[in-house]
Formats: C-alpha cells, structure tokens, sequence
C-alpha cells in the first residue's frame, strides 16, 4: 500500500528480551518519527531522522533504545532488556521534507508491544 | 520548543458545532500550526492545518488568532466518529502534548 507500514502490528515479549520494530516509511518521504504511546497517554517523541542528517536522539528514554534508517528509508527501533514499562504502542510516521513546514506527516497503525 | 496548552476533554451533542482551543503563546514566525485526530486504537491522522489565514477542508476549518497565539479548530456538525483526541501541534518538531479528548453524545 502507500501508506507507512509497520510490523510486527502486535509483540509479546519476555522482559529481559531484545525487541525489534520496523517502520516502512512512505516512499519519497525523507523524514521519519517514533513515537511511543503508553495505556491511555498521549505521544511521546523517541527519535527522528531527516535524510542523511544525524538523527535527533534527544527522545529516546534510556541508552536500551536505539534506532536506525539504512539507506534513508526503512528504520527499526530496538529495545534491549526490555522492561515492563516498555508495554506501549510504537508509532512510525514520514514526511516529505522538513524544511518545507507546511507537510503533514503519516503515521502507521503502530507496533504494539507487551511485556511480561 | 514552542509548546500547546489544551483541555483535557470536551463534550459535544451529536450534529452541533464543536470549537476545539489550542494556546500556543511561544509559536515562532515560521511555525505552521497543525491539527491530528487519533480514533480509538488508530494512529493519528492529518486533520487541518495553517499558518496565518483561516483555512477549510472538508474535515473541519481551522480559525487562528491575528497574534497566533491561539487557535481553534471547528467542526461545523459533530458526529459519533468524530469521538477522539484532537492534537494541537506547531512543527518545530511534531511534538505532541496530551491533546483534547472529544466525547460526542447522541
């Protein structure tokens, strides 16, 4: 489809284990955002990417996380040792270019994570 | 970074106008004021957005303050799929506050 796509849309997981998110930005699009989504909360920034720019970090809650965008297109988000607190939906979303402020940005369905 | 002050939650009757408010005191000369929806169990979604002038789509029109501090986004007849959160965002950053929780009543 032509959307953002993201797997896996639903993920258990032991605590303690490394998971792996995967975000298929929309093609063309330059920019792309995590965002993590706790029970009932609104959305807290993680990272975001930008072409071949350094990525803005300054999101990311802890060194456990982690994030990476091979070749300006698909990006995944690890989180090692996870923890219960973890337990969230992981929002994906693009965009065309930044600089341009007036672009809207996509989201995806989101990754929902449980811990246990 | 320029920050969005918004109610909690709003309550609406079903087929009346629904005026949702959004403070941004700190917005910047080039911020463009954006508005997203997120239905239960969905990612948000693009609803409305601008930068000076008042702005309609089919989804809703957008009404912003001459000093831009403020805005309000306007749904002319509310209806039951209209119950989200409605997020009021400057894209310095897309960064997201906690929103305003619509609750429409039949």
């Amino acid at each position: 489809g032509a959307g953002v796509s993201q797997s896996p849309s639903n993920k258990v997981t032991e605590k303690g284990k490394d998971v792996e998110l995967r975000c298929d930005p929309i093609s063309g699009h330059t920019a792309l955002y995590w965002y993590r989504q706790s029970l009932g909360q609104g959305l807290e920034f993680l990272i975001y990417f930008q072409g071949n720019s350094a990525p803005d970090k300054s999101g990311l809650p802890s060194d456990r996380f982690s994030a990476e965008r091979t070749g300006g297109s698909v990006s995944t988000l690890t989180i090692q040792r996870t923890q219960q607190e973890d337990s969230a939906v992981y929002l994906c979303a693009s965009s065309p270019h930044r600089g341009q402020q007036g672009n809207t940005i996509y989201f995806g369905e989101g990754s929902w994570l449980t811990v246990v | 970074d320029a920050k969005t002050t918004q109610p909690n939650s709003m309550e609406s009757n079903e087929e009346e106008p629904v005026h949702l408010p959004c403070n941004h005191s700190t917005i910047s000369g080039t911020d463009y004021i954006h508005w997203y929806r997120q239905l239960p169990s969905q990612g948000p979604e693009y609803v409305i957005h601008g930068l000076t002038s008042n702005v309609n789509n089919r989804m809703a029109s957008l009404a912003i303050a001459e000093d831009r501090k403020s805005s309000t986004l306007i749904l002319h007849r509310a209806t039951l799929r209209d119950a989200a959160v409605y997020y009021c965002i400057l894209t310095d950053r897309f960064t997201f506050g906690g929103g305003t929780r619509l609750m429409v009543k039949p």
